[in-house]
C-alpha cells in the first residue's frame, strides 16, 4: 500500500528555519515524482516544490531560494528545508507522489503537516 | 509562469444534477490539465489527468474535456459524496500551478 506520512509541522518565529520530513512506503521515493503542496488556512492549494530523477528540482517563486527540496533514498524519505520563514508560508504542507510522470498527477497524497509561521 | 482561472468560483446544485466546472490557462498546455477534489479537512485526491483520462477507482460520472486551452470536469449527475471543493492544475511546465477552486454545495 503506497503510504506518505509528513512530520516536523510546528510553530516558528518569522525569520526562522523548519525541515518537513515526508516518510514514503509502498514505492521507491527515487523512481517518482515527489512534490511539496501547500494550503493556507481557508485558501486554495499551492504547488510548492518537486524532486525527481536524478535530483533535479524546481520551486514556486514564491519560495525560490528560501526552501530546498531533497530526498533521502536510503530512508526513502522527502524533505522540505524552509528558511526565512514569514508569515504567509503559513500552511498545511503535503507531500505528494505522481507516478509515471507529474504530467499524470499526484495519485497519493500525505495527510499534511500545519506549519504555522508567527510574527 | 501559467496562470490558471476557474468558473464559476461556487456552485449550488442539486443531487441528480448536471455540473460543469470551466478552467483557463493563460496559454497552451497541450492536454496537461488535472482535476482534484478536496472535501473540508482532506488532502486532495486526483480524478483526472491528461485533460481527460479518469484516474483508476474514480466514478465514471467524472469526465474532462479539453478545448484549446478551456478545459472542463463535468458530473453528470452528482451525488452526495460530490459537494466538494475542485481545483484544476497544469502540468506542462513548472513551476506547475493550480486554479483558485470551484466550491460545489448543496441547493
Amino acid at each position: 500500500e503506497v503510504q506518505l506520512v509528513e512530520s516536523g509541522g510546528g510553530l516558528i518565529q518569522s525569520g526562522g528555519s523548519l525541515r518537513l520530513s515526508c516518510a514514503a512506503s509502498g514505492f521507491p521515493v527515487i523512481s517518482n515524482y515527489l512534490t511539496w503542496v501547500r494550503q493556507a488556512p481557508g485558501k486554495g492549494l499551492e504547488w510548492v516544490s518537486v524532486i525527481y530523477g536524478g535530483g533535479r528540482t524546481y520551486y514556486a517563486d514564491s519560495v525560490k531560494g528560501r526552501f530546498t527540496i531533497s530526498r533521502d533514498n536510503s530512508k526513502n524519505t522527502l524533505y522540505l528545508q524552509m528558511s526565512s520563514l514569514r508569515a504567509d508560508d503559513t500552511a498545511v504542507y503535503y507531500c505528494t507522489r505522481s507516478q509515471g510522470g507529474a504530467g499524470y498527477g499526484m495519485d497519493a497524497w500525505g495527510q499534511g503537516t500545519t506549519v504555522t509561521v508567527s510574527s | 509562469d501559467i496562470q490558471m482561472t476557474q468558473s464559476p468560483s461556487s456552485v449550488s446544485a442539486s443531487v441528480g444534477d448536471r455540473v460543469t466546472i470551466t478552467c483557463r490557462a493563460s496559454q497552451d498546455i497541450s492536454s496537461w490539465l488535472v482535476w482534484y477534489q478536496q472535501k473540508p479537512g482532506k488532502a486532495p485526491k486526483l480524478l483526472i489527468y491528461a485533460a481527460s483520462s479518469l484516474q483508476s477507482g474514480v466514478p465514471s460520472r467524472f469526465s474532462g474535456s479539453r478545448s484549446g486551452t478551456d478545459f472542463t470536469l463535468t458530473i453528470s449527475s452528482l451525488q452526495p459524496e460530490d459537494f466538494a471543493t475542485y481545483y484544476c492544475q497544469q502540468a506542462n511546465s513548472f513551476p506547475f500551478t493550480f486554479g483558485p477552486g470551484t466550491k460545489v454545495d448543496i441547493k
